[in-house]
This record gives C-alpha cells, structure tokens and sequence, in this order.
C-alpha cells in the first residue's frame, strides 16, 4: 500500500527539549510539507520541501526545522524555542506537475509538551 | 494573495437530510479548490477537488461541489447524512501557478443528529 507514514502518533516531551517528528512517503512524491493544527483552527504551513536538499520556510517557520536528504523523508524537530509546540502535526506530499496540487496526508503526530 | 473562508464553525443536520458547508474564496487567478475531510485524531483524506474543468465536482461518499465563479463560491453538499459523515471539513484553495501551497479555511465541524 502506497501511503504516508507518521510517527509517533503520540509524543510527551518536557519544555527545552527538541524533538524529532518522523515522516515517510512511498507515493514517490517530489513535494513534501509540515503543517501545524490547533483547535478551531484550519492547517498552517511550516516548512515545505519540493526537491531532495532544498526547504522553504511556510508561514510559522521559527522554532522549528527540517531536513530532506532523501526523497522519501522529511523528518520535522520541534526545538526548544517553539513557545507553543504543543499541537497536532501533519505531514503531507503531492506530485509538482500538472493541473492540479492535490496534497495526501499522514496520520498525524499529536505532541505534548509540559 | 489567496484566502478561503467556511461560513460556519459548526452544522447540525438530522441523519437522512441534506447536508451544505459553505466556502467562499478569493484569488486574483484561477484557482483549484479541494475539500478534505478529517474525523478526529486522522489526517485529512480528499473528497474532491475543481481544476477549471466542470464546474460540478462529484466526490466520494456522495458528496459534491458546484465551483460559482460570480459568487466566489465552493459549496459542498450531500443529499443524505449518514451517521459516518460526522467530521470536521476543511474547504482548500491553490493557485495554478506550478505553486503547491494550499491555503485552509479554519474547518466546519459537521454533527450529525440520530
């Protein structure tokens, strides 16, 4: 099955620590994006990544970062300086050629910081 | 700049009675237009998407879509709930322009009533 892998599905970690949110894709998709969601809030774009070793910051980029050295990963960590990390996580990936961009998500990683 | 707005935080409809999220959208190009679809604790799963060919997008689950350019309009509708169609609704607009990033509505909780 051709799919989006995330783990863990859930994440505790204590306030100043970084930590690393995994996420794999089989689709052999070029693209691939983190997204944040908060409650009665829609998806908000961290980082993207639409070719191996290049990254763009999306829209609430600090305090986060990320690394593509391989087409089918694009690990996310949560660093220390992220004031409010806690939140639900979702990994997508979508082809970057013809009409349209449809992106396909992961299960989500929900992370817990105390 | 692109925006999208769902017109509802939350919908209550009586299982077997039509279901309508309302999206209106705002781009200075021609835009592709997706609803996706997340029950709790998931990612999100596509139900259809517009790309500038018929304006009447059927989905899955019997769900479809009428894109009304004079109105700006995107809305998603069901002839008849099913108790399965109890989710959250997020309504997605993405420029044509090679450029993948989607931009979300804040979602439309959807309950629906035995």
């Amino acid at each position: 099955d051709g799919g989006i892998t995330q783990s863990p599905k859930y994440l505790f970690r204590k306030e100043g620590q970084n930590v690393t949110l995994s996420c794999e894709q089989n689709l052999n998709h070029d693209a691939m994006y983190w997204y944040r969601q908060d409650p009665g809030q829609g998806l908000r774009l961290i980082y993207y990544s639409q070719i191996v070793n290049d990254f763009q910051k999306g829209d609430i980029a600090e305090g986060y970062s990320v690394s593509r050295e391989k087409k089918e990963s694009f690990p996310l960590t949560v660093t220390s300086a992220q004031k409010n990390p806690t939140a639900f996580y979702l990994c997508a990936s979508s082809i970057t050629s013809g009409s349209s961009y449809e992106q396909y998500f992961g299960p989500g990683t929900r992370l817990t910081v105390t | 700049a692109q925006s999208v707005t769902q017109l509802d935080s939350h919908v209550s409809v009586s299982e077997g009675t039509p279901v309508l999220l309302r999206c209106n959208y705002s781009s200075s190009y021609s835009p592709s237009l997706f609803w996706y679809v997340q029950h709790p604790n998931k990612g999100l799963q596509l139900l259809l998407k517009y790309t500038s060919a018929a304006t009447l997008v059927k989905g899955i689950n019997g769900f479809e879509a009428e894109f009304k350019k004079s109105e700006t309009s995107f809305h998603l509708t069901k002839p008849s709930a099913h108790m399965s169609d109890a989710a959250e609704y997020f309504c997605v607009v993405s420029l044509n322009f090679g450029n993948e990033k989607l931009t979300f509505g804040t979602g439309t909780r959807l309950t629906i009533i035995p």
